[in-house]
């Protein structure tokens, strides 16, 4: 299994242009998840899914869109690139524990973007 | 609001000393744990988890967690550290009751271990 995989390693963007990150999973994982990892702020959840055809906002889901048509590809699109959105980027997926709760994640590499 | 802290931003220490990560939440209800490391460069990966049971948690590379209820916390710990577990450390929590997009994490704390 390749895990969770996430295509580019890096970018550089100019302010107002647009792009798609990546992700997949061969884990078959209903869960998928995108983060940004910015210093000293952790992880924190732009866009998540429990389902194919199944999205909803995280903590910080201004400009970057989702969708999630098929179980293995969640790919994040930033509609109009912000300096602000300089970060890394990881995704991750994950599964349903039967005694309720979630398990842990699998995370991909990440994505090093760079807004200019 | 629900939160979860990790106390320490960094930590440098040397070789063979203990290590102590401080983790809390504010959540009511019942938990899942998570402590997660991210070496230099690489992604983030599992440590240790807490869904129920023995609140004394064994996890992968000599690391090992305890959950205290009532205080609401679960610190990481590790007897003796080595130059390779130099990294970044993330808390996470969700309540068993909440959806998956209800995971937080901590802020990280930044261990250096030198020789």
């Amino acid at each position: 299994n390749a895990g969770v995989t996430q295509t580019p390693k890096f970018q550089v963007l100019k302010t107002g242009q647009s792009m798609t990150l990546q992700c997949a999973q061969d884990m078959n994982h209903e869960y998928m998840s995108w983060y940004r990892q910015d210093p000293g702020m952790g992880l924190r959840l732009i866009h998540y899914s429990v389902g194919a055809g199944i999205t909803d906002q995280g903590e910080v889901p201004n400009g970057y869109n989702v969708s999630r048509s098929t179980t293995e590809d969640f790919p994040l699109r930033l509609l109009s690139a912000a300096p602000s959105q300089t970060s890394v980027y990881f995704c991750a997926s994950s599964y349903d524990r039967p005694g309720g709760g979630v398990n842990e994640q699998f995370f991909g590499p990440g994505t090093r973007l760079t807004v200019l | 609001a629900q939160s979860v802290s990790q106390h320490n931003h960094h930590v440098i220490l040397s070789e063979a000393a203990s290590l102590e990560l401080g983790c809390n939440y504010s959540y009511g209800g019942t938990v899942n744990l998570f402590w997660y490391v991210q070496y230099p460069g690489q992604h983030l990966q599992l440590l240790l988890k807490y869904f129920s049971g023995d609140p004394l948690v064994k996890g992968i590379k000599g690391f090992e967690a305890e959950f205290i209820k009532s205080k609401f916390s679960f610190n990481l710990r590790k007897p003796s550290v080595q130059w390779s577990d130099t990294a970044e450390y993330f808390c996470a929590v969700i309540r068993t009751a909440d959806s998956w997009g209800k995971l937080q994490f901590g802020a990280g704390t930044q261990v250096v271990v030198t020789p």
